[in-house]
């Protein structure tokens, strides 16, 4: 699977869009970008993936550039409660393709 | 989205004692489950792949020895740690994979305390 490269921090006001930069240059033909977030003390939480296109659901939009070297995940509107460590994670797509590799984050503080 | 479940979300046990931990699929079925291990401050690492029917596999550094997986049916996957001591103590999740799209649904979490 590709490495992914993300900021180790970010904060946003509640109420704003929170934009979540991802790097993943070495992006594979076949590989998806997968978004997850841990609340505090929580399991992980699915949020989204996409292949080339970008992709929106009730929790969030994927924006992935053309040359799919990066992408962004955008909160439109934070809430206190989006306060978690999202990862940004390049796989093939598949349910028995194997485990996710969970780099380091970014951690996101809302603030109110 | 389907849901899986841990059971016990919290316990504390004495040094050398066994922790059995349960991972539930509640609404679908899952031959595949993954259990990982996220110490303070780390990112979740994983520690096995739970296959029903057959034998787990481990991840390199893993004892499979000290970390007994059992997958006995399609919705149940255990994890017992032997003989446990203060560096196991930890929060272990355990995953599921989807029928499609490729994403994993994970599990709440057990925090494991060993005194």
């Amino acid at each position: 699977d590709a490495k992914t490269t993300q900021p180790t921090s970010m904060d946003c006001a509640e109420g704003r869009a929170a934009n979540l930069p991802c790097n993943h240059s070495t992006i594979s033909g076949n590989e998806y970008v997968y978004w997850y977030r841990q609340i505090h003390s929580q399991g992980p939480q699915y949020i989204i993936h996409g292949l080339k296109n970008n992709e929106t659901n009730e929790m969030a939009s994927l924006i992935i550039t053309e040359d799919r070297k990066s992408s962004t995940l955008i909160l439109p509107h934070a809430t206190l409660r989006d306060t978690a460590v999202y990862y940004c994670i390049v796989r093939v797509a598949g349910g028995s393709q194997g485990n996710l590799i969970f780099g380091k984050g970014t951690k996101l503080s809302v603030k109110p | 989205g389907a849901v899986v479940s841990q059971h016990p979300s919290w316990v504390i046990c004495k040094s050398g004692t066994s922790v059995k931990i349960e991972c539930r699929s509640l609404d679908f079925q899952a031959t595949t489950m993954f259990w990982y291990r996220q110490f303070p401050k780390q990112s979740l690492m994983l520690m096995a792949t739970s296959n029903e029917g057959s034998k787990a596999t481990y991840e390199q550094g893993v004892e499979k020895d000290k970390f007994l997986i059992n997958h006995a049916s399609l919705t149940l996957s255990t994890l017992t740690v032997t003989s446990a001591h203060p560096e196991d103590s930890s929060f272990y999740i355990c995953s599921a994979p989807g029928l499609a799209g490729g994403e994993q649904f994970f599990g709440p979490g057990t925090r494991l305390t060993v005194l």
